[in-house]
């Protein structure tokens, strides 16, 4: 069954770096997410994409984090310099169609920011 | 106006009990209702969800309940065996809010043998 991957599935940082979380979608999605969840607390939203472009983000996607999905099959979620508070799972998610369908999502990559 | 609040926040059954989490919204925009179960180390997956065309839905152990008029919804685990020991989220969207889904806070569940 096709699947969502990531890499790395974990990330030790300094405060302040630049860090690059990496997902392939499953092939024949058109559209990808990226959620985040702290530990023990409940998954956010952060931005959806689609057609190379964002299409929707929340008030947490600030300048500091950007997206990108550089050839057909990854799709990357950067943070620019990061935070202690940055430290959380991310998963990526992919959906076929946009509204009301399936979002599939990945195992996550947990960030750790020192 | 978009959030989703779910109870209880834990729930602890024994073998072959029902297991009920709920969950209420606000936004009247959102008409798709899913539940997403995760194990530790795992992303969500999901595992049932509604329209609000239907008040129930039924995938084999599993049942979504839907209020509209209440902005309710509920899951029910028929027969609750160990490996549905799990963490459990409801989530909502709309169109009119996007493809985001706006997730609860979460239930651990846990299922005694």
């Amino acid at each position: 069954e096709p699947e969502v991957t990531q890499t790395p599935s974990h990330q030790v940082t300094q405060m302040g770096q630049e860090v690059i979380l990496r997902c392939v979608p499953i092939s024949n999605h058109l559209y990808f997410y990226w959620y985040r969840q702290i530990l023990g607390q409940k998954v956010e939203f952060l931005v959806s994409f689609y057609n190379n472009e964002i299409s929707e983000k929340s008030e947490i996607f600030d300048d500091q984090f950007s997206v990108e999905r550089p050839d057909g099959s990854n799709f990357t979620l950067k943070i620019r310099s990061t935070k202690l508070e940055d430290s959380a799972m991310y998963f990526c998610a992919s959906s076929e169609d946009w509204w009301g369908d399936t979002q599939y999502f990945g195992p996550g990559t947990r960030l750790t920011v020192l | 106006q978009q959030q989703v609040k779910q109870s209880p926040q834990s729930l602890i059954v024994q073998k072959g009990g029902i297991s009920i989490i709920n969950c209420a919204y606000e936004n009247t925009a959102f008409d798709y209702f899913p539940w997403y179960q995760q194990f530790p180390g795992k992303g969500p997956a999901l595992l049932i969800a509604i329209r609000p065309d239907v008040s129930e839905k039924k995938e084999g152990r599993f049942t979504i309940s839907f209020n509209k008029s209440a902005k309710q919804f509920s899951l029910h685990i028929m027969d609750s065996q160990p490996g549905d020991s799990a963490t459990y989220f409801c989530a909502a969207s709309g169109k009119t809010s996007g493809s985001r889904l706006t997730f609860g806070e979460g239930t651990q569940l846990t299922v005694n043998p």
